[in-house]
């Protein structure tokens, strides 16, 4: 099956700094990833659909200027944290489809995020 | 809205007992229904998915039923090992201009020895 490549899998980071997690698509191009949010014991929220060389649709409620995304590549997104809060430690985790319609998501390995 | 509602959120079976998770979805342009299994820590795998044209589909001991009028799926376990406790996901896939996949809230699954 198609892989899809997460980094970093744990970050601890200083209230206030930014975090940059890297999600790649290992064997297959994406021109679609989503990033979600998992709090423990809950379901993975979705925060916005990343499309390469346009803009991120963000979903309701998650604020674009602190989460910002960039689809630079076919293979590759990424999501930075700005700025961020104790309140933004969380399961960070990023998932990929092979086309257009009625396809496997493929997930990554997830990143624990914790601000200090 | 679009919304995905699973139930139970959490379940106890015995072991060589089946369990059942149900779902809901809200937007009937939903047309692709998967599951996963997601172990603490861990990224959600795949076990079964089902597609709107389907109305059931199996895999060894996993099946998955569809009823699109009602806007229900099912999953259904038979023959639960205690290797099934795990937290296990719904979710629908949204084709609508752009797509994404909404979850359920998950239900945690313990099978007891």
């Amino acid at each position: 099956g198609a892989v899809v490549s997460q980094h970093p899998s744990w970050v601890i980071c200083k209230s206030g700094t930014s975090v940059k997690i890297e999600c790649r698509s290992l064997d297959f191009q994406a021109t679609t990833m989503f990033w979600y949010r998992q709090f423990p014991k809950q379901s993975l929220m979705l925060m916005a659909t990343s499309n390469e060389g346009s803009k991120a649709t963000y979903e309701q409620g998650v604020e674009k200027d602190k989460f910002l995304i960039n689809h630079a590549s076919l293979t590759l997104s990424t999501l930075t944290v700005t700025s961020a809060h104790p309140e933004d430690s969380s399961f960070y985790i990023c998932s990929a489809i092979l086309g257009q319609m009625n396809t496997e998501a493929f997930f990554g390995q997830g990143t624990r995020l914790t601000v200090v | 809205g679009e919304n995905v509602e699973q139930h139970p959120s959490t379940l106890s079976v015995q072991e060589g007992d089946s369990a059942v998770i149900k779902c809901t979805y809200s937007d009937s342009a939903s047309n692709y229904f998967p599951w996963y299994k997601q172990e603490l820590g861990k990224r959600p795998q795949l076990i079964i998915d089902i597609r709107s044209n389907v109305g059931e589909k199996k895999d060894q001991r996993i099946a998955v039923t569809l009823n699109k009028t009602a806007k229900h799926f099912s999953l259904h376990i038979t023959e639960t090992q205690p290797e099934d406790s795990a937290v296990y996901f719904c979710a629908a896939l949204l084709n609508t201009g752009g797509f994404k996949t909404i979850f359920g809230a998950g239900t945690r699954l313990f099978v007891k020895a």
